[in-house]
């Protein structure tokens, strides 16, 4: 199927510092998502991206929190300052319309 | 307030058996529900997703029953097999918006 990468696999970082994670969606897809996983526990959806713009945000979604794809290279999710809270697993997700929705291998993130 | 919920949270059957996992939801303007499975330290993958226009879907030994009036659907896995073992999570999304809002997983264990 639909193949959703992802850069780094893995990014143990100090908290306070900045962190960018990597996507590269399925070539045609329009829609871009990134969601949340703490172990154990469902998805929790962070941001949806379409058309250069954010359309839908989750209240886990903070201030330091922003997502970017520049000229169709990576969809990428910046987060700075980091904090404790932050580490868990971010899935990138991508979508030629709105619902079916396609995984990457997601980034696990390790924050100290 | 857990929009979408699944039960049990895990399950155990043997090799050949049919497996059932229960999903219900809160929101009557939820119009696409997708299944998705995810192996340990993998992405979740789409496994079989229905629209509220049907209340049976199925693919092979995947079928998902729909009850809109209840506002549930179930999962059955018939002849399972210990390569089904995976969690798998329901998830939900509303005309209009692009989150998926996902259950809390089934833990399925195919035992031979």
């Amino acid at each position: 199927g639909p193949k959703v990468l992802q850069i780094p696999s893995h990014q143990i970082i100090d908290m306070g510092q900045m962190v960018t994670l990597n996507c590269d969606p399925v070539s045609n897809h329009l829609y871009f998502y990134w969601y949340k996983q703490i172990l154990g526990q469902q998805m929790e959806f962070l941001v949806n991206f379409y058309n250069g713009k954010v359309m839908e945000k989750s209240k886990l979604f903070k201030d330091q929190f922003s997502v970017e794809r520049p000229d169709g290279s990576y969809f990428t999710l910046k987060i700075q300052p980091t904090a404790l809270e932050d580490s868990a697993v971010y899935f990138c997700a991508s979508s030629l319309v709105q619902g079916e929705q396609y995984f990457g291998p997601g980034t696990r993130l390790t924050v100290l | 307030q857990q929009q979408v919920r699944q039960s049990p949270q895990s399950l155990t059957v043997w090799e050949g058996e049919t497996a059932i996992l229960n999903c219900s939801y809160e929101d009557s303007t939820f119009d696409y529900f997708p299944w998705y499975w995810q192996f340990p330290r993998e992405s979740p993958a789409l496994l079989i997703a229905i629209r509220p226009v049907s209340n049976k879907k199925e693919d092979g030994r995947f079928t998902i029953f729909f009850n809109k009036r209840e506002k549930k659907l179930s999962l059955h896995i018939t002849d399972s097999q210990p390569g089904d073992s995976a969690t798998y999570f329901c998830a939900a999304n509303q005309g209009g918006s692009a989150k998926l809002i996902f259950g809390e997983g089934t833990k399925l264990t195919v035992s031979s």
